[in-house]
């Protein structure tokens, strides 16, 4: 199973918006409902920031938003602030009795 | 509070067995997946594998089949990661994590363990 492909970086000033891609094929992203997206820090284990593509977990601020369109899932963030900087990993299901695939990760810089 | 708490950091040498820990705690352990996320230096996310504790049914990724065993124990909630023999090209950070499994596949993945650094040199 291939990886998702994202861009490797993306950047923006506090307080703009910035939106980061995930393409996968119709087996994964384009076929299911089931997109993650995971914040990681630096030395620090993933967070869950969205799953089935929208929906945000308890704790997770709205800035945070997700949608998907054909093979493409993309996470946005509003309102950019500094905490925000971090490594961000998409995620899709699969299909039965596979493992799912990430994404190849796509580093947020705050300017 | 479901927490992972995965063992501490390891330093092998290439051929060397190696098992890492991941207790669980705050869920029944027995009626929930948990896998292994591998992250080696400066690359993205993969999965290992993940198995059922109730009845030990175990799913690997293609690519380690063979590579490594995944095991639980239910009466000390614990996961295993373990490898015979170790190559330097185990060096990693390996996480455990507690996914949502619909008919065999992940659909998410809302808690994981802090990682253990495994280190082999050649």
């Amino acid at each position: 199973q291939s990886a998702l492909t994202q861009p490797p970086s993306a950047s923006g000033s506090p307080g703009q918006s910035v939106t980061i891609s995930c393409t996968g094929t119709s087996s994964d992203v384009g076929g299911y409902s089931s997109v993650s997206w995971f914040q990681q820090n630096p030395g620090k284990a993933p967070k869950l920031m969205i799953y089935e593509v929208n929906k945000r977990p308890s704790g997770v601020p709205d800035r945070f938003s997700g949608s998907k369109s054909g093979n493409t899932a993309s996470l946005t963030v509003s309102g950019l602030q500094a905490e925000d900087e971090a490594d961000y990993y998409c995620s899709s299901y699969a299909g039965t009795d596979n493992l799912g695939v990430f994404g190849g990760g796509t580093k947020l810089t705050v300017l | 509070e479901v927490q992972l708490v995965q063992s501490g950091a390891e330093v092998k040498k290439s051929g060397e067995s190696l098992k890492i820990s991941c207790k669980a705690s705050g869920y029944s352990f027995s009626s929930d997946w948990i896998g292994w996320v591998r992250q080696m230096p400066g690359k993205g996310l993969a999965w290992m594998g993940i198995i059922y504790p109730a009845d030990s049914d175990t799913r690997y990724s293609p690519s380690l089949q063979g590579q490594v065993t995944i095991s639980a124990d239910k009466s000390s909630s614990t996961a295993y990661l373990q490898w015979s023999s170790l190559r330097a090209s185990d060096t990693a950070m390996y996480y455990c994590a507690r996914p949502n499994v619909i008919r065999g596949g992940i659909t998410r993945v809302d808690y994981w363990g802090q990682g253990t650094p495994v280190t082999v040199s050649s």
